[in-house]
């Protein structure tokens, strides 16, 4: 079974922009998980989805991150504008129902 | 409000010698608890993981106690391996509650040296 695939893996960003990460989740999972990784912060969830309904969509992030599930098997991430401080790795997971599988990220930097 | 916490931020260890990491958490509705472990330029991996039913999970080198008393755990990893130089997290949930949502530990930065 193919695991939870990331595109793209690499972003680099001008300040202001508007970017687009993707995310396929694992086949049948029904939760799919938005998280931000920084050294400082560690692992921040920014979105979960539950049968592609939106079950959270994480407080300080609401105003220039929105998450989406078009369908069952595919999900973006669109970050509107971007800031320097946006700067991370961005992760999806899926999850059938306890343990969360984690795809390989997106590196994004805003310069 | 960090409700999982880890111990050490970061640990060396030679190879050959026992790793021992821990966790504690606060919410006690909390009763499945993975670990995962992440190499750089990965996304973190499962691990290991335990139910608070039991009390001692075992897989190969790598072993996870819980202590529901005092709302701790801990991974031992045994004959540690160069290659076991990772950041562990360790997470928890409340199964059963209508929510697949983990609350992860700031991770353990492990160092094995050969």
């Amino acid at each position: 079974d193919a695991g939870v695939t990331q595109t793209p893996r690499h972003e680099v960003a001008e300040k202001g922009q508007t970017i687009i990460l993707k995310c396929e989740p694992v086949s049948g999972h029904n939760d799919l998980f938005w998280y931000r990784q920084t050294k400082i912060q560690g692992l921040e969830l920014l979105s979960y989805f539950r049968s592609k309904s939106l079950m959270e969509d994480g407080g300080a992030f609401k105003d220039r991150f929105k998450a989406e599930m078009l369908n069952s098997s595919f999900s973006t991430l669109k970050i509107q504008p971007t800031e320097p401080k946006d700067s991370a790795v961005y992760l999806c997971a899926s999850s059938p129902g306890g343990p969360q599988y984690f795809g390989p990220g997106t590196r994004l930097l805003v310069l | 409000q960090q409700q999982v916490r880890q111990s050490p931020q970061s640990l060396t260890v030679w190879e050959g010698g026992t790793t021992v990491l821990t966790c504690s958490y606060e919410d006690s509705t909390f009763n499945y608890f993975p670990w995962y472990q992440q190499f750089p330029g990965e996304g973190p991996a499962l691990l290991i993981s335990i139910l608070s039913v039991s009390d001692k999970k075992e897989d190969g080198r790598f072993t996870t106690f819980f202590n529901k008393r005092e709302k701790k755990l801990s991974l031992h990893i045994i004959d540690s391996q160069p290659g076991d130089s990772a950041t562990y997290f360790c997470a928890a949930s409340e199964t059963g509650a209508n929510t697949g949502k983990l609350t992860f530990g700031h991770g353990t930065i492990l160092r094995v040296h050969p």
